[in-house]
């Protein structure tokens, strides 16, 4: 069966500083894979997503950039955080566009 | 009119009741809708698939009425374990990869 994997569960960074989380998908191939941001109390915010290794479409436009280096892989990455940047991380993959999203367990992020 | 609209609630049900819950779609050309049910401070988990002719499964059922552009989600024998936000996705027809997520309607399910 497919299983996400995100990581870390809980971040807190300051100011300017730099940010890496990761997400991988087992169990499939050539996922479509999701990055979406939801601050408290709000909706969902799709951040970047990908159809494929190197193909990456922003939807935000923002400090933040994304990266699939691998098949299943992808990485929200932040040169310098914002206070803004605050929320709830969470990764996902489908099978395709018209088919359900499933959700890693998401990444807190506070930024002091 | 927004892409996907919910009633943010909350709605305060107690145990056992029936409640509905609506969500309208502007692109009439949509073509998948899912239910997500999200806890709070969790991830958003698949409740349900809504297909033209309707699902149910178990207490739950959805259904989609296409020419008044709406998807709703019906609780039947309400548990305080329902409680929970509920989120409706609506996907765009042409292959796009983007769905749009609702903000969600609020159920607390009381004793």
């Amino acid at each position: 069966s497919q299983t996400i994997h995100q990581w870390p569960a809980t971040l807190v960074q300051p100011v300017g500083s730099p940010l890496s989380l990761e997400c991988t998908v087992e169990g499939t191939s050539n996922p479509n894979l999701y990055w979406y941001r939801q601050a408290a109390g709000r909706g969902l915010q799709l951040l970047f997503y990908s159809v494929g290794i190197g193909q990456i479409s922003s939807e935000v436009p923002q400090n933040l950039s994304a990266s699939r280096p691998q098949d299943r892989q992808f990485i929200l990455s932040s040169k310098k955080l914002l206070l803004s940047d605050s929320g709830f991380y969470l990764c996902a993959w489908s099978v395709a566009g018209d088919q359900p999203q499933h959700f890693g367990d998401g990444t807190r992020l506070s930024i002091l | 009119r927004k892409e996907v609209e919910q009633d943010p609630g909350p709605f305060n049900v107690p145990e056992g009741a029936t409640v509905a819950f609506n969500c309208t779609y502007s692109n009439s050309a949509s073509q998948s809708f899912f239910w997500y049910r999200q806890d709070c401070r969790k991830e958003p988990k698949l409740l349900m698939s809504v297909y033209s002719s309707g699902n149910e499964d178990g207490r739950f059922t959805a259904q989609l009425n296409r020419a008044s552009q709406y998807i709703s989600l019906l609780i039947r024998d309400s548990k305080l374990s329902d409680s929970a936000t509920y989120l409706c996705v609506v996907t765009p027809p042409g292959g796009s990869y983007i769905p749009t997520f609702g903000r969600g309607t609020s159920l607390i399910v009381h004793p």
